[in-house]
């Protein structure tokens, strides 16, 4: 099953408010992809974190790794009705050297304009 | 268009019939995976091809699966005898595979529907 876990599992934001999404993991992660569905859409790729405390930063999307390496998190600021869909972490599982993804649940955004 | 594309887009099918998915990823990408994504959960991994050789096969992947990437370049899906429980999205992508590049590229998937 999956070992990466997301909370919360749904938000409703205002327009312009926050969000943050969270990946919690037992075991220490290699790294974290993140990536956002549109509804209807497929996955795409927003960014990857490595090392251990980095912040990554796109626009109003700030993406942090935790100290530990066992959680994540991603924040939106002034969220804009075009933040709507799930999204997604995922480690990339190095042990079997096929870079295959092992995703959380995900976490569905929904923006009231 | 150079993304990832997948064919078809839709399928329903009865229980028990086979079908047959195609995925054609980006020309240079080495590296093929085949997730599946059931309504309101990540997708979840299936089998993993580097080049033409399949490297590892999820537990979720039984006898019934069987997937190919003959030339190192596109990709088939086949699923036989279909239950009810393989209804799904099944989601193709693939990446380059270089250090720091492992981002994966998604197509846009096949929704089968098995009545």
């Amino acid at each position: 099953g999956q070992q990466v876990m997301q909370i919360p599992q749904y938000q409703h934001v205002q327009e312009g408010e926050d969000f943050t999404t969270y990946c919690n993991s037992s075991t220490t992660l290699s790294n974290i992809q993140w990536y956002k569905q549109r509804p209807g859409g497929h996955p795409v790729f927003l960014i990857q974190l490595v090392k251990s405390g980095e912040v990554k930063k796109q626009k109003r999307l700030t993406f942090q790794f935790g100290e530990a390496k066992k959680n994540s998190s991603l924040h939106i600021t002034a969220t804009q009705t075009t933040d709507v869909g799930t999204y997604y972490c995922a480690e990339r599982r190095r042990s079997s050297n096929t870079g295959k993804l092992i995703f959380g649940q995900g976490t569905t955004l929904q923006v009231k304009p | 268009d150079t993304g990832v594309s997948q064919n078809p887009r839709h399928k329903i099918t009865k229980r028990g019939q086979n079908v047959t998915f195609r995925c054609d990823p980006i020309s240079e990408h080495n590296r093929l995976y085949w997730y599946r994504q059931t309504l309101g959960q990540g997708p979840e991994f299936l089998t993993y091809f580097q080049n033409e050789a399949q490297l590892e096969k999820s537990r979720l992947l039984s006898d019934r699966f069987s997937a190919e990437r003959p030339k190192g370049s596109f990709s088939t899906l086949e699923i036989q005898r279909t239950e009810q429980g393989d209804s799904a999205m099944y989601l193709c992508a693939s990446s380059l595979g270089r250090t720091g590049t492992y981002e994966q590229y998604f197509g846009p998937g096949t929704r089968l529907t098995v009545t």
